[in-house]
């Protein structure tokens, strides 16, 4: 079954260090990717996506991620971590092939850089 | 450009009754999805519009419908509401439905079922 893990249900970081949010896949072909933000009763708020190229994507707030397709892989990074970046971030993938804009969402990872 | 707007933002329902949520896209915007989502279940696709037909459904029951209008407005209707429909229910639109479109999210309608 197509399907993305999220390994970590929680990662924390001082502020100011580097941070990193794993993300895994299992999808047959090459799928497109995206990471995603929520903050407290809010929706999500989009942050990169890879389609094709450049392994590394640069996103919104300083993020960035990297695709390893051998390792079928699209972890988040950002090199010095905010307080403000305390939320819970979810890694999504989008089958290749298919039609339309269906999303298959990870669990999810919560997010907290303390000061 | 204003974003994805979602109404009710809150609703509280018994069980066995129906509810309908309403989904505005950002302008322009012609495909439409909707998501729902638990601390159980995490986020799960429901179904995405496009040009007013569904083109993808998720793996929910009947008691789960929409439909899409012709300004690509958005209605998703739950009847017979149960215990475990209370989610977060998730509006997204993209500008083409293309697969490689970015999906921009409304901040959610909060239902709870009693």
């Amino acid at each position: 079954a197509q399907s993305v893990a999220q390994p970590e249900d929680q990662v924390n970081v001082a502020e100011g260090n580097p941070l990193t949010v794993k993300c895994t896949y299992s999808v047959s072909g090459n799928p497109y990717l995206f990471w995603y933000v929520q903050y407290p009763n809010r929706g999500l708020q989009f942050l990169l996506k890879y389609i094709t190229g450049d392994n590394l994507v640069k996103g919104s707030y300083g993020f960035e991620a990297e695709f390893n397709k051998s390792q079928t892989s699209f972890h988040l990074k950002k090199p010095s971590a905010l307080v403000s970046d305390s939320a819970l971030y979810f890694c999504a993938v989008r089958l290749p092939n298919q039609a339309g804009t269906a999303l298959i969402f990870g669990k999810g990872t919560t997010l907290s850089v303390s000061s | 450009k204003a974003g994805v707007t979602q109404t009710p933002r809150y609703l509280i329902k018994t069980r066995g009754q129906q509810v309908t949520l309403s989904c505005s896209p950002i302008s322009g915007h012609r495909s439409v999805s909707w998501y729902q989502q638990t601390p159980g279940q995490g986020l799960q696709f429901l179904f995405e519009y496009f040009s007013e037909t569904q083109r993808n459904k998720g793996n929910f029951p009947g008691r789960f419908s929409g439909r899409q209008f012709s300004n690509s407005r958005s209605e998703m209707n739950v009847s017979t509401l149960e215990l475990g429909d209370s989610a977060l229910y998730l509006c997204a639109s993209s500008l083409a439905g293309s697969s490689t479109d970015t999906q921009y999210f409304g901040p959610g309608t909060r239902l709870t079922v009693l």
